[in-house]
């Protein structure tokens, strides 16, 4: 089946770090690959996305690259602020197979440090 | 981007007791709706899938005689914890689907805590 595999965490930086979040995926087919962020005691949001090889997602300073010769969509960041601090979600999800579904990774938190 | 609403945000309940769980697609019609619950410092676990008009789909282990979904329009799921127990205590969270996109929007999570 499906499944997700992100580095764990905690990960703890200084501000104005460089931050990488590593995340590798098993899935048939093209699946559509997802970074989202949780903040304290909220919901997810929607970081970024990329619906095929060698797309690009980027939002707020992240970015993350769609490797299909890696199974890889790891999420970088040049310079943190310690508004970054959250956990970080990697999903996939194959859209119309798999009943729609968005497989997760573990998540990875991170804290940045003034 | 689009806006999911879930409400309450934190309730407290007694044990035995029942307590339901708003989820709203604000501006826009989701045809469907996921359930997670999420344990401290775990990821999302899917408990089902709930589909405008029809019954729920649970993932294997979710007792769906306790955990109750009804989907009875596009714009409004809800979630109800039947006698609930305090290992039922947990971070629950809902996502909607926009037909034709490939991206589900959160809301913002219910914390409930059973006494």
């Amino acid at each position: 089946g499906d499944s997700v595999t992100q580095m764990e965490g905690p990960v703890t930086l200084s501000e104005e770090a460089f931050l990488t979040i590593n995340c590798t995926y098993t899935a048939t087919g093209y699946p559509s690959l997802f970074w989202y962020v949780q903040y304290p005691g909220e919901g997810l949001q929607l970081l970024l996305k990329a619906t095929k090889a060698d797309d690009k997602g980027s939002n707020k300073g992240f970015e993350a690259t769609y490797r299909k010769e890696t199974t890889s969509f790891h999420l970088e960041k040049g310079s943190v602020q310690v508004s970054d601090s959250a956990v970080y979600f990697c999903a996939l999800n194959r859209f119309k197979a798999a009943g729609n579904k968005l497989t997760f990774g573990g998540g990875t938190r991170v804290l940045v440090k003034p | 981007g689009a806006v999911v609403s879930q409400h309450p945000s934190w309730v407290i309940c007694k044990s035995g007791t029942s307590v339901k769980i708003e989820c709203r697609s604000l501006d826009f019609q989701a045809t469907t709706m996921f359930w997670y619950r999420q344990f401290p410092k775990q990821s999302l676990m899917l408990m089902a899938t709930s589909n405008e008009g029809s019954k729920a789909t649970y993932e294997q282990g979710v007792e769906k005689d306790k955990f109750l979904i009804n989907h009875a329009s596009l714009t409004l799921s809800t979630l109800t914890v039947t006698s609930a127990h305090p290992e039922d205590s947990s971070f629950y969270i809902c996502s909607a689907r926009l037909q034709g996109l490939t991206e589900a929007f959160f809301g913002q999570g219910t914390r409930l805590t059973v006494v």
